[in-house]
């Protein structure tokens, strides 16, 4: 059982590029999210997915896309990456949306 | 809109001292609150998940408290060890919606 997986651990940008951060978990949950982490700040909900075919926008969705065709995996996407991306991003799974299970964290640079 | 408030932002105890950290939010029509604790460079581990329904949960040294009707959350760490050094984070879940405050950063010295 790895729990939530995220790929990758780290990544630099250059403004303008795209990317797509991967997260996935193997404990058959309906609820993930997407969080990004700033210095001196608490995690900010980007986009929740309540189950696969739905995804909704959390408190800072404006540069990202997600989707959820299986219940397993749930990427994020940067279309145009800018500097103030710059952040940790977290992914996050739980069952009916209760106890939540974090993954590792991916370290994003954009220059 | 929930905002989320945790006091201190750092605290520095003596190993062995018995402490609290402090979660305040603003809207109290929560779903649950759930405390974490997050090592330098890592991830975030669960420690206690309250549900709105309930007013405390205990784990080992830990016990969380849940005040509703004040919007305020407590985590009282029993005798303090230098492994309980780390960022501790509240969040506030509001539906579908998980709101976090900012952390109190805890240092225990030997």
């Amino acid at each position: 059982n790895a729990g939530v997986t995220q790929t990758p651990k780290f990544q630099v940008l250059k403004t303008g590029q795209s990317m797509t951060l991967q997260c996935a978990q193997d404990m058959n949950h309906e609820y993930m999210s997407w969080y990004r982490q700033d210095p001196g700040m608490g995690l900010r909900l980007i986009h929740y997915s309540v189950g696969a075919g739905i995804t909704d926008q959390g408190e800072v969705p404006n540069g990202y896309n997600v989707s959820r065709s299986t219940t397993e995996d749930f990427p994020l996407r940067l279309l145009s990456a800018a500097p103030s991306q710059t952040s940790v991003y977290f992914c996050a799974s739980s069952p009916q949306g209760d106890e939540q299970y974090f993954g590792p964290g991916t370290r994003l640079t954009v220059t | 809109k929930q905002e989320v408030t945790q006091i201190p932002a750092a605290l520095s105890v003596p190993e062995g001292e018995n402490l609290v950290l402090n979660c305040s939010f603003t809207d109290s029509a929560i779903y649950n609150l759930q405390w974490f604790r997050q090592d330098p460079g890592k991830g975030l581990t669960s420690l206690l998940l309250i549900q709105s329904s309930q007013r405390e949960q205990t784990s080992g040294r830990l016990n969380a408290s849940l005040d509703k009707s004040s919007g305020r959350s407590t985590l009282y760490i029993a005798a303090s060890q230098p492994g309980d050094s780390a960022t501790y984070l509240c969040a506030v879940r509001n539906n579908n919606d998980m709101r976090f405050g900012a952390g109190t950063r805890l240092t225990v010295k030997p």
